[in-house]
C-alpha cells in the first residue's frame, strides 16, 4: 500500500541553524514526490517536487530535498533556518489510484524556531 | 496566475444554517478538488471533480454538496452541519485528475459550526 512516513512530529531548531526534515514513502513505481509548507491557519504551498532527474532538487525560500531511492526518502533540508520558517511542513507522494491523482500525505511535521 | 482563490476565509454558521464555500481558479486546470483538514492533521481527500464532472466522492456525508458550474469555479454546499465539521476546508485545482505534476491550494476557509 501506499503510504508516506514522516517520523518526526516535531523538531525545534534554533534560528541560524540547518534543517533536515525526514520523509520516507512507500510506493511501487516511481514517486512523485513534494514537500508542502503551511503556516498557521493558511493553505498549502509547494516548496519543491521530484519528478525524474537530478536527485537533489532546489526549491523556494532556500529550501532544497534529495531523492534517495535505496533508502525510500525525500529528505527537506536548509541549511540555515530563520524565524519565518516555523510552520507545518507536510511530505507527500503524487499517486494514481482507479485513473485519479490523489496525494498521499504523512502526518506533518511541526517546525518550532528558537530565537 | 497561478492563484487558487478561496471565500470566504471564516466562516461561523449555525447547525440549522445553509451556506456555500467557493474556489476559483483561471490556470486552465480540469480537475479541482476539496480537502477537509483538521487540526494537526494533513488533508483528507473529499470530492474530486474533472471536467466539470464529479469524479470522486471519498464517503462524504450528503450534507456535503460540490459543484462544479464551470471549468474555473467548483462551489461546496453545506447544509445541516455538526459541530465535528469545523475544520479548514481547502480548495487545489492540478491540469487533469491524471496529472501528476503538481496541486495548487487555495488558502482555505476557516469553517466554524456552532
Amino acid at each position: 500500500a501506499q503510504s508516506v512516513t514522516q517520523p518526526d512530529i516535531h523538531i525545534t531548531v534554533s534560528e541560524g541553524a540547518s534543517l533536515e526534515l525526514r520523509c520516507n514513502y512507500s510506493y511501487g513505481a516511481t514517486p512523485y514526490l513534494f514537500w508542502y509548507v503551511q503556516s498557521p491557519g493558511q493553505g498549502l504551498q509547494l516548496l519543491l517536487k521530484y519528478f525524474s532527474g537530478d536527485t537533489l532538487v532546489q526549491g523556494i525560500k532556500g529550501f532544497e530535498a534529495e531523492f534517495k531511492r535505496s533508502q525510500s526518502s525525500f529528505n527537506l533540508r536548509k541549511p540555515s533556518v530563520h524565524w519565518s520558517d516555523a510552520a507545518e511542513y507536510f511530505c507527500a507522494v503524487g499517486a494514481l489510484t482507479d485513473s485519479n491523482y490523489q496525494l498521499i500525505w504523512g502526518a506533518g511535521t511541526k517546525l518550532i524556531i528558537k530565537p | 496566475d497561478t492563484e487558487v482563490t478561496q471565500t470566504p476565509k471564516h466562516l461561523v454558521m449555525g447547525m440549522t444554517n445553509k451556506k456555500s464555500l467557493k474556489c476559483e481558479q483561471h490556470m486552465g486546470h480540469r480537475a479541482m478538488y476539496w480537502y477537509k483538514q483538521k487540526a494537526k492533521k494533513p488533508p483528507e481527500l473529499m470530492f474530486v471533480y474533472s471536467y466539470e464532472k464529479l469524479s470522486i466522492n471519498e464517503s462524504v456525508p450528503s450534507r456535503f454538496s460540490p459543484e462544479c458550474p464551470n471549468s474555473s469555479l467548483l462551489n461546496l454546499h453545506l447544509h445541516a452541519l455538526q459541530p465535528e465539521d469545523s475544520a479548514l476546508y481547502l480548495c487545489a485545482s492540478s491540469q487533469a485528475r491524471t496529472d501528476l505534476t503538481e496541486a495548487f491550494f487555495g488558502q482555505g476557509t476557516r469553517l466554524t459550526v456552532v
